[in-house]
């Protein structure tokens, strides 16, 4: 089983910067398997990024993700309020089963 | 549009077996590559995958947890089940039903539950 590790932990920043998160794999990672989703407090995960650098249906292009093999960046160009939230990446389509990230927080500085 | 929703008992005392339904809408689970499974996340803790079935009735499960799960599906009523025995407070959590159209990538979350496992 793969394991992802995320860093920071927390990552405390302004609205208008930008925002590199990280996600790094025990093993390399197929075919870019990696996806990445957001959680604002009190709700469900929404999906963001899949295959390492494809934005979901909806998702503001400053969002963008990076990386192959077994490192991986979450990358948001500019942060707006609605941004402050906890990202966790996801390996995904593996045997036997996905994993997550343990989270980033980003929070407002 | 796709939405999933859970429904189960918000308190379960330690050993015994929890029972969760979702039940969707908006698409269906005998469509080729489909699959309906579990996310829980303790509070203020990480999420993690519990099971998932496909539209063939391939069932998956974490393998930390596959000798406590069951997940079966009914595709005339829209809905999924997940059963897990013996359950400890550990396990005390938001249970999130989801959807996958790829393997194991999760592009529509039900709102969840909170199960609570105390005596």
């Amino acid at each position: 089983e793969i394991v992802l590790t995320q860093s920071p932990g927390t990552l405390s920043l302004s609205p208008g910067e930008r925002a590199t998160l990280s996600c790094r794999a025990s093993q390399s990672v197929s075919i870019s398997y990696l996806a990445w989703y957001q959680q604002k407090p009190g709700q469900a995960p929404r999906l963001l990024i899949y295959g390492a650098s494809n934005r979901a249906t909806g998702i503001p292009d400053r969002f963008s993700g990076s990386g192959s093999g077994t490192d991986f960046t979450l990358t948001i160009s500019r942060l707006e309020p609605e941004d402050f939230a906890v990202y966790y990446c996801q390996h995904y389509l593996s045997s036997p089963g996905c994993s997550f990230g343990q989270g980033t927080k980003l929070e407002i500085k | 549009q796709i939405t999933l929703k859970e429904s189960g008992p918000t308190l379960v005392k330690p050993t015994q077996t929890l029972t969760l339904t979702c039940t969707f809408s908006g698409f269906s689970l005998s469509t080729h590559g489909v699959g309906v499974g579990w996310v829980r996340q303790p509070p203020g803790k990480a999420l993690e995958w519990l099971a998932l079935i496909y539209w063939n009735d391939d069932r998956r499960y974490s393998p930390s947890l596959k000798s406590r799960l069951s997940i079966t599906k009914d595709t005339s009523k829209n809905q999924v089940v997940l059963t897990m025995t013996n359950l400890d407070p550990v396990d005390t959590a938001t249970y999130y039903c989801v959807h996958s159209q790829l393997q194991q990538l999760f592009d529509f979350w039900g709102q969840g539950t909170l199960v609570t496992v105390s005596s």
